[in-house]
């Protein structure tokens, strides 16, 4: 079945504790991208990656880093989390978003997160 | 001003109803835009995506895109319960095509 599985889908934690969220891809998409959603803002792109080894960033990318060694995995790091990081997050694929793919986004299941 | 914008709603609508929903972006070369469906505590499915000025229809979904205005809108005929939902509006900028950018959404309802 083809998905994007996010791991934990879960957790709390304490400010200043570095958590990774996982993110993982069966579909051989080279496009990945993180967003975090919160109440009236929408969805924000934190970092994205065209492909492997290739990564930007997004609109909100403070306090966040990842890395893309792989091309199923695009994992997202918090070295030292806050509050202010309290949110929903959303990991997304797609084919690359040029070449006539139509650019729909694969989400995975969500990464609710509380930091205290 | 935002680059995609959205009104966030609620939007009641009656069953069986046309519900229409609206969104302007800021990026006049933008070329790619999506709509997302999103249940409440789900991810966001796509359920349209046009390229051309016009109409795209597909049951009881039309999607309609104007360029030169700089707004996309979403359609829905025949309103069920089930459609009650935020309707996300999204757009691949022009200016930097690895971006997909979402407005904040509109909520939905669907009274009986």
């Amino acid at each position: 079945e083809a998905q994007v599985t996010q791991n934990p889908r879960y957790l709390i934690t304490v400010t200043g504790k570095k958590l990774t969220v996982t993110c993982s891809q069966n579909m051989n998409h080279e496009y990945m991208s993180w967003y975090r959603q919160d109440p009236g803002l929408g969805l924000r792109q934190i970092y994205y990656s065209m492909n492997v080894e290739v990564t930007d960033k997004g609109d909100v990318p403070e306090g966040y880093k990842v890395s893309r060694k792989e091309k199923r995995n695009f994992p997202l790091i918090l070295e030292s989390p806050s509050p202010n990081q309290t949110s929903l997050y959303f990991c997304a694929s797609s084919l690359a978003l040029t070449g006539g793919n139509t650019g729909e986004l694969f989400f995975g299941e969500g990464s609710r997160l509380t930091v205290l | 001003q935002k680059e995609v914008e959205q009104n966030s709603g609620p939007l009641s609508v009656p069953e069986g109803a046309i519900a229409s929903l609206n969104c302007t972006y800021s990026d006049r070369g933008s070329q790619s835009f999506f709509w997302y469906r999103q249940y409440s505590g789900k991810s966001p499915e796509l359920i349209m995506f046009i390229y051309s000025n016009g109409d795209k229809e597909d049951g009881r979904f039309t999607a309609q895109l104007n360029k030169a205005s700089q707004y996309v809108s979403l359609l829905i005929r025949d309103s069920q319960p089930s459609d009650s939902a935020t309707y996300l509006c999204a757009v691949n900028a022009y200016s930097s095509a690895s971006k997909i950018i979402f407005g904040s959404g509109t909520r939905l309802s669907i009274r009986p």
